[in-house]
């Protein structure tokens, strides 16, 4: 049974830049959601993705993007990268729309230079 | 404004020395509390959801358990294996949404 796999495992980007992170959920699962960890932090809480739709957001501007495609996967957009977006990015799935018991994707570490 | 905290930040256990962990929380609307486990370089780990205040879940050497105020993550007899930061989390509900807030975790150091 293949977890939340997420991709590319590290990466380094300069201020300005975009970049793009990818997920694929939990088999049976149809809802992911993006956090931000940044170190010696707890996740927060991005959005999150069910239907193709952005169900919900977090405390996050604008140039934090994302899509949901019709097999789940999603995809994370960051435009106009600043320093502090260095951190580590990470996926969860669930089912339903819900936020119970999340899966975890071991993260994307983005660097910004 | 929600706040989940957790206490303390760090703690250094001999193997086999029982303790716990705490959060906080303040938070309106609250639809449930969950423990997560995350391991260095890796995502957290789901381990237990409480809904409501006297509920308690077990699982091997950890005990979870919930008042209306606070959560504890007790660790009995602890191993070295059981070293990671130990997460919680607030799932609140707010005009038709649903979130989760993390605390800041505790660092579980257990040393043999």
């Amino acid at each position: 049974d293949a977890g939340v796999t997420q991709s590319p495992t590290h990466l380094i980007k300069t201020r300005g830049q975009q970049v793009t992170l990818r997920c694929s959920p939990k088999s049976g699962h149809d809802t992911v959601s993006w956090y931000q960890q940044a170190l010696g932090q707890g996740p927060q809480f991005i959005f999150q993705y069910y239907e193709e739709e952005e169900r919900q957001r977090g405390n996050f501007p604008d140039r934090f993007s994302g899509h949901q495609f019709p097999n789940y996967s999603s995809e994370l957009n960051v435009n106009a990268l600043l320093l502090g977006d260095s951190a580590l990015y990470l996926c969860a799935s669930s089912l339903g729309g819900l936020n119970e018991k999340l899966f975890f994707g071991s993260g994307t570490q983005l660097s910004v230079l | 404004e929600d706040q989940v905290t957790q206490s303390p930040e760090a703690l250094r256990l001999q193997e086999g020395e029982s303790s716990s962990l705490n959060c906080s929380y303040t938070v309106s609307g609250l639809r449930g509390l969950f423990w997560y486990r995350q391991d260095p370089g890796k995502g957290p780990e789901f381990l237990f959801t409480l809904y409501s205040a006297g509920e308690e879940k077990e699982k091997e050497r950890l005990k979870a358990t919930l008042t209306k105020k606070e959560s504890f993550l007790h660790i009995t007899a602890p191993k070295p294996e059981d070293s990671a930061t130990y997460l919680c989390a607030a799932l609140i509900s707010g005009a038709g949404s649903y979130q989760l807030t993390f605390g800041k975790g505790t660092k579980l150091s257990v040393i043999p």
